[in-house]
């Protein structure tokens, strides 16, 4: 059974600062992993999608890892902003036919003016 | 282009009334996905339609919900005799491909209290 988890529950950090959020899952054999911003009552926003057979995928100033033999994916935030703080969460798909994913529980972080 | 649209944005009901709730996929998505959240708590999967067949309704919580999809567009989340515990809130996504393979683009959400 799939498990993901993201470590901190919660992270708070002054401005410029450049921060690294974590995500573990238990099964390996996954297709592709996305991370998503949530902002507080508001659906969510995908950030990137790294798919299986990539290492990095970037965008602007995020960057996102994977690797599977580790069952480990990490963002990264470059020059962290006041803009940045939100839930981040972490979601991988489970095989089968369906499309359902399993999320890590999140990352809330603050970025200080 | 436009991203995936929900309605109504907020829902009050009373306890046992019926509610529909609407998702509007992204255009040419075949894949579309029903999740809810509710306070404090994770996000939980509910439903997954490839074109107008669901392969997986195995997160639905129990038979008084349940979801159709017509011409491979729009989606209706039906909850019957709503409880207080169905309070959540609903979030659909859709993807141009299904089976885990595609980026999901969420909804905003609707916000559902039953009182």
């Amino acid at each position: 059974k799939q498990e993901v988890t993201q470590i901190p529950a919660a992270l708070s950090v002054p401005e410029g600062e450049n921060l690294v959020l974590n995500c573990s899952f238990t099964d390996s054999a996954i297709y592709n992993l996305q991370w998503f911003r949530q902002d507080p009552g508001k659906g969510l926003t995908s950030l990137l999608l790294i798919q299986s057979s990539q290492r990095e995928q970037t965008s602007g100033r995020l960057n996102a890892s994977l690797d599977k033999s580790s069952g480990r994916s990490t963002l990264y935030i470059a020059a962290s902003q006041p803009g940045d703080s939100a839930t981040y969460l972490c979601a991988v798909p489970i095989s089968g036919n369906t499309g359902k994913l399993i999320f890590g529980q999140g990352t809330t972080l603050q970025v200080k003016p | 282009g436009a991203g995936v649209s929900q309605s109504p944005s907020n829902k009050v009901t009373e306890k046992g009334k019926d509610v529909e709730l609407r998702c509007d996929p992204i255009s040419g998505h075949t894949a579309l996905y029903w999740y809810r959240q509710s306070l404090g708590q994770g996000l939980e999967f509910l439903i997954y339609f490839q074109g107008n067949s669901a392969p997986d309704k195995s997160g639905l919580p129990s038979d008084r919900f349940s979801a159709e999809r017509t011409g491979g567009s729009v989606s209706t989340l039906t909850i019957q005799r709503t409880q207080q515990e169905d309070s959540a809130v609903y979030l659909c996504a859709s993807s141009l491909v299904g089976q885990g393979a595609g980026e999901q683009y969420f909804g905003p959400g609707t916000r559902l209290t039953v009182t």
